[in-house]
């Protein structure tokens, strides 16, 4: 496997279930984030970890739950969710962080399309 | 603060002729600029990037982008389009006194006529 995985591609739920996302690294980046993308919206950071630690949480609701057990691995575990969190959920990674220069470019995952019924 | 602005939602090109994707950002620090790549159930692919080095970007694909700071603009364009460039396309600031949160732009869907 190269890049960025992400597992599952879809994903069909209803509000009452509990599931999880998974996204895998093989880049050897130790930036790790997820986001969220909505028709006609922009794509929402939601959660940055920079070695492994959690450092951007963009006022994101408690029933998502980020895990990252390790700079290859990140989880985003998802209960009593709403029909709104329908959206296709990128995982990316980068190197960095980076103080005073320029940004490491993003390689993304291709995403898991969730359905909330 | 951060912020970007794809001045156009829509852009329809016929094959072999120019491509030309505007954005103009926002920033409170000397940006980094990325242009991405989105096709259909797929994720977004770097198309290139600009990180205080040469204002003339080349990137994959026969794509280019000029970085005119008096302009704050950062246009992505291409001689001539193919068939293959159909996709959703995304311009992207990132913050770069810390380098790891993106901004991105609303996106761009480009229609390739045959």
């Amino acid at each position: 496997e190269t890049g960025v995985t992400q597992t599952p591609r879809h994903l069909v739920m209803g509000m009452t279930n509990k599931k999880s996302l998974k996204c895998e690294q093989h880049l050897g980046h130790n930036a790790m984030y997820w986001y969220k993308q909505s028709a006609k919206k922009p794509l929402e950071l939601m959660f940055v970890y920079n070695f492994k630690e959690q450092t951007e949480n963009n006022s994101v609701p408690s029933r998502f739950s980020p895990e990252c057990p390790n700079s290859s691995h990140l989880f985003l575990h998802l209960h009593t969710l709403q029909p709104e969190d329908s959206a296709l959920y990128l995982c990316a990674s980068s190197q960095g962080p980076t103080t005073g220069g320029f940004g490491y470019e993003q390689y993304f995952g291709p995403g898991t399309r969730l359905t909330v019924t | 603060a951060q912020s970007v602005t794809q001045l156009d939602s829509h852009v329809s090109v016929s094959e072999g002729t120019p491509v030309l994707l505007r954005c103009n950002y926002s920033s409170s620090y000397s940006p980094s600029l990325f242009w991405y790549v989105q096709h259909p159930n797929k994720g977004l692919q770097l198309l290139l990037k600009y990180t205080s080095a040469a204002t003339l970007v080349k990137g994959i694909n026969g794509f280019e982008a000029e970085f005119k700071k008096s302009e704050t603009s950062f246009h992505l364009t291409k001689p001539s389009a193919h068939m293959s460039d159909a996709a959703e396309y995304f311009c992207v600031v990132s913050r770069s006194n810390t380098g790891n949160q993106f901004y991105f732009g609303t996106g761009t869907s480009l229609t390739v006529i045959p």
